[in-house]
């Protein structure tokens, strides 16, 4: 079965570093996303992202983050300058089309600490 | 209760047993989707249900959906002890929003 992917599966950075998150959606999906769990709490919505552009995003989704498409596979999240509370499971997915009715898959997470 | 509030908030049953968690829900939906987490891993889409739906089946999982109380429950039948997982729901909202709305689970542990 297809699936999400992601890279790396967990990142240690000092505060104020840059880190860039990866992902390869599922190769027909053409809606895409980022959603982080911090530990303990609830998976929050971050962006979402289609026809190389973010249709919507969350109040936490600040001019720290940035999201790419840089090629036909890959999407990645950029934290420009983490946070000791960036630090969270940040999890890519992606969907078929919009995805009221459509399922909406997940990646395994990439595990971010910021020390 | 929040936007997708799942209860109960834990649940510990034997092998064998049905598990069944509940999810509350404020604000109109066009569906609701329920997810597993193993600890520490990824989110595993279980079942989708459209608002125009009652009920769906897939495998040993049940979900039922009613609008008019803005709730869903999931029921595992026969359950195993690697059902042992935390389980979401999640609601996306009508009005254009593509976002999906978690709540904070139910952690279910499976006895052998």
């Amino acid at each position: 079965e297809p699936e999400v992917t992601q890279t790396p599966s967990h990142q240690v950075t000092q505060m104020g570093q840059e880190v860039i998150l990866r992902c390869v959606p599922i190769s027909n999906h053409l809606y895409f996303y980022w959603y982080r769990q911090i530990l303990g709490q609830k998976v929050e919505f971050l962006v979402s992202f289609y026809n190389n552009e973010i249709s919507e995003k969350s109040e936490i989704f600040d001019d720290q983050f940035s999201v790419e498409r840089p090629d036909g596979s890959n999407f990645t999240l950029k934290i420009r300058s983490t946070k000791l509370e960036d630090s969270a499971m940040y999890f890519c997915a992606s969907s078929r089309d919009r995805f009221d009715g459509n399922t909406i898959y997940f990646g395994e997470g990439s595990w971010l600490t910021v020390v | 209760s929040q936007q997708g509030e799942e209860d109960p908030q834990a649940l510990s049953i034997q092998e064998g047993e049905n598990a069944t968690m509940n999810c509350s829900y404020k604000t109109s939906i066009n569906n609701l989707q329920w997810y597993r987490q193993n600890s520490g891993r990824g989110l595993v889409h279980l079942i989708l249900i459209r608002s125009n739906e009652r009920e769906k089946h897939s495998g040993r999982l049940r979900v039922t959906l009613d609008t008019s109380k803005k709730s869903s429950s999931l029921l595992i039948t026969a359950s195993r002890a690697a059902d042992t997982a935390s389980y979401f729901c999640a609601t996306g909202p009508r009005g254009g929003s593509e976002k999906l709305v978690f709540g904070k689970g139910t952690k279910l542990t499976v006895n052998p």
